[in-house]
């Protein structure tokens, strides 16, 4: 089955930049998805197909893909970016499944 | 704006089946190239997807929970289900119900219920 490798954690200072890593076996032939979870609350899709954003998503978070990394980048990182951090794939080659990576807590110190 | 809402047991016994209903308003469940999912996240780890639904019926599932799993859809009421047989404290989780298809080709979870806690205990 396809695995989703996320560091457990990342911090970084106010105003600096975030970059959450999500690596898997030629990731960069798949789309790759991004969601943001804080506390208590479901997660919320902030980059799809490797680097586009939803609708009401700030231009701060994007995204790339390449080879055996994706990476979502927030910008002038805010304290209301502290959050929970997944990335996901879905996996048409082997019975259509969806692969959720590990998760990685983004701490604004 | 679509909205999702879970209901169901919040307390299941081992051996037994949960079962939990995913209430769609504010949009149609019936509606071609949409999928319906069920998503799981226990305390304090991160998210395990369980299967998801297309409006035609078809369905696909986690492989690890697949013999224990069942998903259908009910157009009429405007919502889908979720049952899972034979459960273990291992599946004490929060369980969010969430709709695939409005960004891109590829599924993505753009809508989200808030998410109903299932504890297993005897």
């Amino acid at each position: 089955s396809y695995v989703l490798t996320q560091p457990p954690s990342v911090s970084v200072a106010p105003g600096q930049t975030a970059r959450i890593t999500c690596g898997g076996n030629n990731i960069g032939s798949k789309s790759v998805h991004w969601y943001q979870q804080k506390p208590g609350q479901a997660p919320v899709l902030v980059v799809y197909e490797d680097s586009d954003r939803p609708s009401g998503i700030p231009e701060r978070f994007s995204g790339s893909n390449s080879g055996n990394t994706a990476t979502l980048t927030i910008s002038r990182v805010e304290a209301g970016d502290e959050a929970d951090y997944y990335c996901q794939v879905w996996d048409t080659s082997s019975d259509h499944r969806v692969v959720f990576g590990g998760g990685t807590k983004l701490t604004v110190l | 704006q679509l909205q999702l809402q879970e209901s169901g047991s919040g307390l299941v016994k081992p051996s037994q089946t949960l079962s939990l209903t995913c209430a769609v308003s504010g949009g149609s469940i019936s509606s071609s190239g949409y999928s319906w999912s069920w998503i799981r996240q226990p305390p304090g780890k991160g998210l395990e997807w369980i299967g998801y639904i297309y409006h035609s019926g078809s369905t696909y599932y986690n492989p690890s929970l697949k013999s224990r799993v069942t998903i259908s859809i009910d157009g009429s009421k405007s919502q889908f289900s979720l049952k899972l047989s034979s459960v273990t404290a291992a599946d004490t989780a929060v369980y969010y119900c969430a709709r695939a298809g409005s960004y891109g080709l590829e599924i993505n979870f753009d809508s989200w219920g808030q998410g109903t806690l299932v504890t297993v205990c005897s």
